[in-house]
């Protein structure tokens, strides 16, 4: 089965807040941690990574923040806008010990209100 | 650089029949993955290949199913004998080293 599960399924935030989508994994043999945006219709894209040898990394309005002692993952979204309505996944790669394939959550929808 | 293609976008088959489902992975790629999913849910990860050898099918039905990745040409997902329950998008992604995978936009197969 699935190692990646979400704690929200569905997020409702206003625009111009901060959104913060959470995610939980159980395969501590897991290496490097992945948050993809999917838009009706679309294949996932890519957002940001992040390795197991780090707790925070940032992008452009988005960080990625790591506790590896509880095995949470999370995505920080400032200044939410409506574009970025979508469904987000959390994904781990298990590297070497799990064939490199990547396994996804069940993926938080993210509703941003005008 | 393109990206991920896959062919067709939209693909309806009846019961009985095959579908093909086609992925070029980005130019350089030679990290094949395909996941389907069904509507509302996560991307289920089927099958893993490298130029011409699957490295991990764990995910993939052992009936019907079956995935390659020729040394020239695109990735091909086949289904043989399709069923109402084989109706679900398909998503290719590629990666240079197996780590950043970039998604195609999917196939859509709808079963009659």
């Amino acid at each position: 089965g699935e190692s990646v599960g979400l704690h929200l399924p569905t997020l409702s935030v206003q625009e111009g807040d901060n959104s913060i989508i959470n995610c939980a994994y159980s395969n501590s043999a897991s290496d490097y941690f992945i948050w993809y945006k999917q838009e009706s219709g679309k294949g996932p894209q890519f957002i940001i990574d992040i390795r197991s040898n780090m707790d925070k990394r940032q992008g452009q309005r988005v960080t990625v923040l790591l506790n590896k002692t509880v095995k949470h993952l999370s995505l920080q979204i400032a200044a939410t806008q409506p574009g970025d309505s979508a469904v987000y996944f959390c994904a781990e790669n298990i590297g070497p010990t799990g064939g490199f394939k990547t396994i996804f959550g069940a993926g938080t929808r993210l509703f941003v209100k005008a | 650089n393109a990206g991920v293609m896959q062919n067709p976008r939209h693909l309806v088959r009846r019961r009985g029949q095959e579908a093909r489902l086609r992925c070029s992975p980005m130019k350089g790629h030679s990290h094949v993955y395909w996941y389907r999913q069904l509507p509302e849910e996560g991307l289920k990860f089927m099958v893993y290949l490298q130029k011409e050898n699957i490295i991990d099918e764990s995910g993939m039905p052992k009936e019907r199913f079956s995935a390659e990745f020729p040394k020239e040409g695109p990735s091909i997902l086949r289904i043989q004998q399709v069923v109402r329950g084989d109706s679900a998008a398909y998503f290719c992604a590629s990666s240079w080293d197996s780590t950043e995978a970039f998604f195609g936009q999917g196939t859509r197969l709808t079963v009659v």
